[in-house]
């Protein structure tokens, strides 16, 4: 099957500074992308869709200026998380619809904690 | 989309079949019921999915009622390898996105 890979799988940094995951689809191009995130015990919350050649959907709650999203090509998306902060520490997960229309490929995602 | 309703955990024993509901009971036509799993720190993973229909793949089998206001998982052999959390999502076709409840937290005791 399809293969969605996110970039770093942990990371750390601290308190202010920013940080940039990346979701790449391997073998099969998105020109959509969704961002999620996940507390612990917790379920996905969809926090934006990522849209190739135009500006990303937030879903209501989400800070579009703390979260930038850039889906660069028809393989690449990234989440910028700005300015971050201890709250924004969490299991960041992106996936892809295949070309199926009942497909979607998740990543494996990203622990991010901010120290 | 519609909401559903899973139990919060359950447990099954190893190599038995593992039966995990969902209630859909505002499900609209147009709609088909999705199965995903998620093993703990990883993202999840499309099992099955279904309009009407009875459903069979490798992975599983899915059980929808007449009325579609409910559906069953089936996982025929139960290995340890199944622990997951188990999400059961209403999404309707054409639209690509996923919204996940709170789903089940399946065991598999050996």
């Amino acid at each position: 099957g399809a293969v969605v890979s996110q970039h770093p799988s942990r990371v750390i940094c601290k308190s202010g500074t920013s940080v940039k995951i990346e979701c790449r689809s391997l073998d099969f191009q998105a020109t959509t992308m969704f961002w999620y995130r996940q507390f612990p015990k917790k379920s996905l919350m969809l926090m934006a869709t990522s849209n190739e050649g135009s500006k990303a959907t937030y879903e209501q709650g989400v800070e579009k200026d703390k979260f930038l999203i850039n889906h660069a090509s028809l393989t690449l998306s990234t989440l910028t998380v700005t300015s971050a902060h201890p709250e924004d520490s969490s299991f960041y997960i992106c996936s892809a619809p295949g070309v199926s229309s009942y497909e979607q490929y998740f990543g494996p995602g990203t622990r991010l904690t901010v120290t | 989309d519609a909401k559903t309703t899973q139990p919060p955990s359950m447990d099954c024993a190893e190599g038995r079949a593992a039966n995990l509901p969902c209630n859909h009971s505002t499900i609209s036509g147009n709609e088909y019921v999705y199965w995903y799993r998620q093993i703990h720190s990883q993202g999840p993973q499309y099992i099955i999915h279904g309009l009407k229909n009875n459903e069979t793949n490798e992975m599983a089998s899915l059980i929808i009622t007449e009325d579609r206001k409910s559906s069953t998982l089936i996982l025929p052999h139960a290995t340890l390898r199944d622990t997951a959390v188990y999400y059961c999502i209403v999404r309707g076709f054409g639209n690509e996105k996923l919204t996940f409840g709170t789903g089940t937290r399946l065991t598999i005791i050996p």
